[in-house]
C-alpha cells in the first residue's frame, strides 16, 4: 500500500529564514506531487505540482520553491520567510496512470512564522 | 473554466439528524468528484469519489453522495450524524486539474 510522510509535524521559525519541508511518497512509482497551503479558516491554495523529476509547475508567484530530487521526494523551500507564510502545508500524490484520479494527503506541517 | 462551489461554510445538525452538504461545479467535460474530511491538525481523507458508473456513491463513515448531470452537483449526505462526524468537508473536482471548494465546516450539536 502506498503512504505519504511529511515532516516535521510543526514549525516555528522567525520571519527571514529558511525553510525547507519535506514529503516522501513510499509504495507507487512517478505518481504526481502536491503541495497546498491552508491558511488559518481557509480553503486549499496549490502552490506546486510536479509530474516528474524536476517538472515542476508553480501556481502562485511568491518567495518559496519546490524541488524534485528524487521520483518520489518533494522539497518546499524558502529563502526568506515572510510572516504570510504562516500556515498548514500539505502535500498529496496522484496517479493518473493507475486510473486513480484522487489525490492523497499527508499529514501536514504547521509553520508559524514569528 | 471548470469550478467547485460548496453552498453554507458552515452548518450544524443535531446528533442522529441528516446531514446534508452541498456541492455543485461547473464543467465543460464529465469530472471526476470527490468528498474530502480534514479533521483539525491533520491532512485531508478520501471519504468518496465518483469517475464512471454508478451515479450513488457510498463512501467510508456511512456518507454517500449522488452525482447529477442535469444539476451538475454532487452533494454528500449522512442519515444519521454522529459527534465523530464534526469537521471540515471538502468537495472537489479533477478534470486534468483538481479543483477544491472552499469547504464546509460540519458542527454536531448534542
Amino acid at each position: 500500500s502506498q503512504t505519504i510522510h511529511q515532516w516535521p509535524a510543526t514549525l516555528v521559525q522567525p520571519v527571514g529564514s529558511p525553510l525547507s519541508l519535506e514529503c516522501t511518497v513510499e509504495g507507487t512509482s512517478n505518481p504526481n506531487l502536491y503541495w497546498y497551503r491552508q491558511a488559518a479558516g481557509r480553503g486549499l491554495q496549490l502552490l506546486f505540482y510536479s509530474i516528474g523529476i524536476d517538472q515542476i509547475s508553480s501556481e502562485v508567484p511568491q518567495n518559496l520553491s519546490a524541488s524534485r530530487p528524487q521520483d518520489r521526494q518533494f522539497i518546499l523551500s524558502s529563502k526568506k520567510l515572510l510572516l504570510s507564510d504562516s500556515g498548514f502545508y500539505l502535500c498529496a500524490w496522484s496517479d493518473f496512470s493507475a486510473g486513480r484520479y484522487e489525490q492523497y494527503f499527508g499529514p501536514g506541517t504547521r509553520l508559524t512564522v514569528t | 473554466a471548470q469550478s467547485v462551489t460548496q453552498l453554507g461554510s458552515h452548518v450544524s445538525v443535531s446528533e442522529g439528524a441528516l446531514v446534508l452538504l452541498r456541492c455543485n461545479y461547473s464543467s465543460s467535460v464529465p469530472p471526476y468528484l470527490f468528498w474530502y474530511v480534514q479533521y483539525p491538525n491533520q491532512g485531508l481523507q478520501l471519504l468518496l469519489k465518483y469517475t464512471t458508473g454508478a451515479t450513488l456513491v457510498k463512501g467510508i463513515n456511512g456518507f454517500e453522495a449522488e452525482f447529477k448531470k442535469s444539476e451538475t452537483s454532487f452533494h454528500l449526505t449522512k442519515p444519521s450524524a454522529h459527534m465523530s462526524d464534526a469537521a471540515e468537508y471538502f468537495c472537489a473536482v479533477s478534470v486534468r486539474k483538481f479543483y477544491f471548494g472552499t469547504g464546509t465546516s460540519l458542527t454536531v450539536i448534542p
